[in-house]
């Protein structure tokens, strides 16, 4: 069965600070990744996500993520973060082919401004 | 924006009543997912459907917890009779199925069973 694990629970950075999220998962084939946010009191929104080609992933507000196969990772970055970017980020996994998406419990971000 | 709607936003009821949480998915969307959100459990699926079958509902407490989806515009989560552990955030999502294709959440209904 799949699993994602995220390694931290909570993360507290000060603006303009850099940004790693580490997540990795556990499967055995081709896989889909993605990450998603959420903000105080908001729904889950799509960061960005993996299907093919270039591991190296850019997403929304600045975000990227790099997808290495030989570690089974997915760890999200962003060069210099914003009290904006306070939220809880999930991190998720997708075999091919298979319709759910298996999310990991999730980061708290907290940027103190 | 096409968005996934939810009803109720908040609902506080008691113990042993029943609950019903409903969700419209993106028009075209064949795919519909419940999550229960908690903060010891994180995000836990509860059930999934495509095209209106329901193909995993493994998530779920099955003696009080009932997904259906009388149309394709309509999808309920029913719990009778609801438990304090039941309150949580529970999110529907809809997509394009086949996994590659991201889901798309709604803003949640917050569960508070007193």
């Amino acid at each position: 069965a799949q699993s994602v694990s995220q390694h931290n629970h909570h993360v507290i950075l000060s603006e303009a600070a850099s940004l790693e999220l580490g997540c990795n998962y556990s499967y055995g084939g081709t896989v889909n990744l993605f990450w998603y946010v959420q903000y105080p009191g908001q729904h889950l929104q799509l960061l960005l996500k993996y299907f093919s080609g270039d591991p190296l992933v850019k997403g929304i507000k600045g975000f990227e993520a790099e997808f290495i196969k030989s570690k089974f990772s997915f760890n999200l970055r962003k060069p210099s973060v914003q009290w904006s970017d306070t939220a809880e980020y999930f991190c998720a996994v997708n075999a091919y082919r298979d319709d759910k998406i298996i999310f990991g419990k999730g980061t708290r971000l907290h940027i103190l401004p | 924006d096409a968005r996934v709607t939810q009803t109720p936003r908040h609902k506080v009821t008691e113990m042993g009543q029943e609950v019903t949480m409903r969700c419209q998915p993106i028009l075209g969307h064949n795919t519909v997912f419940w999550y229960r959100q908690t903060m010891m459990q994180g995000l836990e699926l509860l059930a999934y459907f495509r095209n209106r079958a329901p193909l995993d509902d493994s998530g779920m407490p099955k003696d009080r917890f009932s997904a259906e989806m009388p149309d394709a515009t309509l999808a309920t989560l029913k719990i009778q009779p609801s438990e304090p552990r039941d309150s949580a955030v529970y999110f529907c999502a809809s997509g394009l199925g086949s996994g590659n294709q991201p889901q798309h959440f709604g803003d949640g209904t917050r569960l508070s069973i007193l």
